[in-house]
């Protein structure tokens, strides 16, 4: 069973698109994480759920919704997609949150904005 | 969550040599954490660092954290094509996890 599953795998789209990517964890942790991961390889932070709500939202634009519907949970949608959006975007949970908690990670979802 | 640095970015090794990466941050580090990411493939959490000084080996890799706690590296002693995959430290002290950008390592057989 995998631990912190995200669909889809890989999404191709065109720019002015919407699309969600999904993410579950079945591994019972409280805290969820979106990352965005370049093609440079910089594993940057997006948002950061405990327990359902938000605790930390980077400088990320509006058209990125997080949306945490239980603690197993944490979709990304993103609105009105731009070329600068094409990342692989990796999303991860942990036991809690605060200082030495370590990050499971899920597979990724590489984004193509045509 | 604080800034580290980590050097090199690429590194390119022939099979059976040793490899290092360094994590650095100029004010001090509540803990270390390093994972690693094969091609393709996600980050995978190797081991955390927490005391000032500190070292831990698995196998062929050597974890360390510096005395002043504002530094880290890990160490790959002869390394194998297995080895292959970009290692990040991360400052896990705050709310979040921050990665440093990673040092990638090719191994040529």
């Amino acid at each position: 069973d995998t631990a912190v599953s995200q669909t889809p795998k890989y999404l191709v789209t065109q720019m002015g698109n919407d699309k969600s990517i999904k993410c579950e964890q079945n591994l019972g942790h409280d805290t969820m994480y979106w990352y965005k991961q370049d093609s440079k390889k910089f594993l940057k932070i997006m948002f950061s759920y405990n327990n359902k709500e938000l605790i930390i939202n980077e400088t990320v634009p509006n058209r990125f919704s997080p949306k945490s519907p239980d603690k197993a949970h944490l979709n990304l949608h993103i609105n009105s997609l731009e070329l600068g959006d094409s990342a692989v975007y990796f999303c991860a949970s942990s036991i809690g949150q605060g200082a030495n908690e370590k990050l499971f990670f899920g597979s990724g979802t590489q984004l193509s904005v045509l | 969550g604080q800034q580290v640095m980590q050097i090199p970015q690429y590194q390119h090794v022939q099979e059976g040599e040793d490899f290092t990466t360094y994590c650095n941050s100029s004010t001090t580090l509540s803990n270390i954490q390093w994972y690693k990411q094969r091609p393709g493939g996600h980050p995978v959490f190797l081991i955390q660092l927490v005391k000032s000084g500190e070292v831990k080996k698995q196998k062929r890799l050597t974890f360390q954290f510096g005395e002043a706690k504002k530094n880290s590296s890990l160490h790959i002693t002869a390394t194998q094509t297995t080895d292959v995959g970009t290692y990040f430290c991360a400052e896990g002290g705050s709310y979040i996890p921050t990665f440093g950008r990673g040092t990638s390592l090719i191994v040529h057989p």
